[in-house]
């Protein structure tokens, strides 16, 4: 089935500690999209990629990186720089302003 | 910043119309209105889009105002499965979506 996977579903941080969230997809989408969502709020851009081997930084990058070095491929680092990384997070591709999400990942802080 | 203004919340009764309202008075001459709604814990899910014309497909349609100051989405027949946070959606100056909170609505037997 064509679609776009994320994993781990829940995800655990421990303080000082990295952490990367899984995004593919086989839509053939050449964009693709990492959003943080904080409870009871809208999704909010963190960085965003249109071709392999590029990305830009969207509204909150800070505390996080990027890659994109396969087509199909997304990963998100949370890095220990971010200090509020609980949230719900999700990947999408897309073709223009068309996006399909992933199910999510939590990430959770010990 | 969100540039559409939607309603915190609604109610439907199960099997009547569903009516979201959306207003988007920045909205510039060639920028669309998306429409995602997402239910709870889950990714949000495209709906539809438009520029200037009315649109429909198998989810939706979407009604917008000559001036494009805003819009309306309408769920024909709501079930119990449409209970789902719906975000009226416009893009920035890079044309990149900016999510606002979005509408509750809670759909009831």
């Amino acid at each position: 089935d064509g679609g776009i996977t994320q994993s781990p579903k829940y995800l655990f941080r421990k303080e000082g500690q990295n952490v990367t969230l899984s995004c593919e997809q086989n839509l053939n989408h050449d964009a693709m999209y990492w959003y943080r969502q904080d409870p009871g709020q809208g999704l909010r851009l963190i960085y965003y990629s249109q071709i392999v081997n590029d990305f830009q930084k969207g509204d909150i990058a800070e505390g996080y990186s990027v890659s994109r070095e396969k087509k199909e491929s997304f990963p998100l680092t949370v890095t220990s720089a971010q200090k509020n990384p609980t949230a719900f997070y999700l990947c999408a591709s897309g073709i223009l302003e068309t996006q399909y999400f992933g199910p999510g990942t939590r990430l959770l802080v010990l | 910043d969100a540039k559409t203004t939607q309603p915190t919340s609604m109610d439907c009764a199960e099997g009547r119309a569903a009516n979201l309202p959306c207003n988007h008075s920045t909205i510039s001459g060639n920028e669309y209105v998306y429409w995602y709604r997402q239910i709870h814990s889950q990714g949000p899910q495209y709906i539809i889009h438009g520029l200037k014309n009315n649109e429909t497909n198998e989810m939706a349609s979407l009604i917008i105002t000559e001036d494009r100051k805003s819009s309306t989405l309408i769920l024909p027949h709501a079930t119990l499965r449409d209970t789902a946070v719906y975000y009226c959606v416009q893009t920035d100056s890079w044309g990149k979506l900016q999510f606002g909170a979005g509408t509750q609505v809670v759909v009831t037997p």
